[in-house]
């Protein structure tokens, strides 16, 4: 099962808004609405962010949404913050009941 | 309050073995699949292996199918990894995460990690 693919890097300005797509196959993204979106700032654990396309779990900023079309799925970080530099990754349930993850996007809020 | 906590890493020689356990609290246990994920150094997410809730179904990537094996036991609320022939690009940080269900959906509590160093 190959990564998600992701860009490698994204910027933005404090306020602004920025988009990260994920692009996936049939064989995952484009089969389920199993797509997921964390987020890992150095030298920790990763944060769920995003579940099932579009929802936000519990204390996690409205300024995060998610989206899907196709293959492709999207995180969307609405009045970018100081706090929301970080490294971002998709996942997705697969074909084969296992999962992958996105090749992961390093975000940084100039 | 969810709690993951994840031991036996450590420095292991190529060819080696090690078990991973992540001891977890504050949900019932059985009811939940849990995960185990890694990170290379300086390197993206890596999904490595699913157990199911109760059943002890299991799934694994491709790429460790006949080396890694994961295991629950729900008496002690504790999920295994059991890693063989380990090689260099095995090193890395080795993380434990709940699912959303039974049997998928999104890792939605981890623990902190656990490091493993395969060297000579």
């Amino acid at each position: 099962q190959s990564p998600l693919t992701q860009p490698a890097s994204l910027s933005g300005s404090p306020g602004q808004s920025i988009t990260i797509f994920c692009s996936g196959t049939t064989n995952d993204i484009g089969l389920y609405n199993y797509v997921s979106w964390y987020q890992q700032h150095p030298g920790k654990a990763p944060k769920l962010i995003i579940y099932e396309v579009s929802n936000r779990p519990s204390g996690v900023s409205n300024r995060f949404s998610g989206s899907k079309s196709g293959n492709t799925a999207s995180l969307t970080i609405s009045g970018l913050q100081a706090e929301d530099g970080a490294e971002y990754y998709c996942n997705s349930y697969t074909r084969t009941s296992t999962y992958v993850f996105g090749t992961g996007t390093k975000v940084t809020v100039l | 309050e969810v709690h993951l906590m994840e031991s036996g890493g450590g420095l292991v020689q190529p060819g080696g073995s090690l078990r991973l356990s992540c001891s977890v609290s504050g949900f019932v246990f059985s009811d939940f699949g849990m995960s185990w994920v890694r990170q290379a150094p300086g390197k993206g997410l890596e999904y490595i292996s699913t157990i199911s809730g109760s059943d002890g179904s299991t799934y694994i990537a491709d790429s460790l199918k006949g080396r890694f094996t994961i295991s629950r036991d729900n008496s002690k609320n504790t999920v295994y990894l059991e890693m063989t022939s380990l090689r260099a690009d095995d090193t890395g940080v080795y993380y434990c995460a709940k699912q959303r269900y039974f049997r998928n959906g999104a890792f939605d509590f981890w623990g902190q990690g656990t490091a493993v160093t395969v060297s000579s």
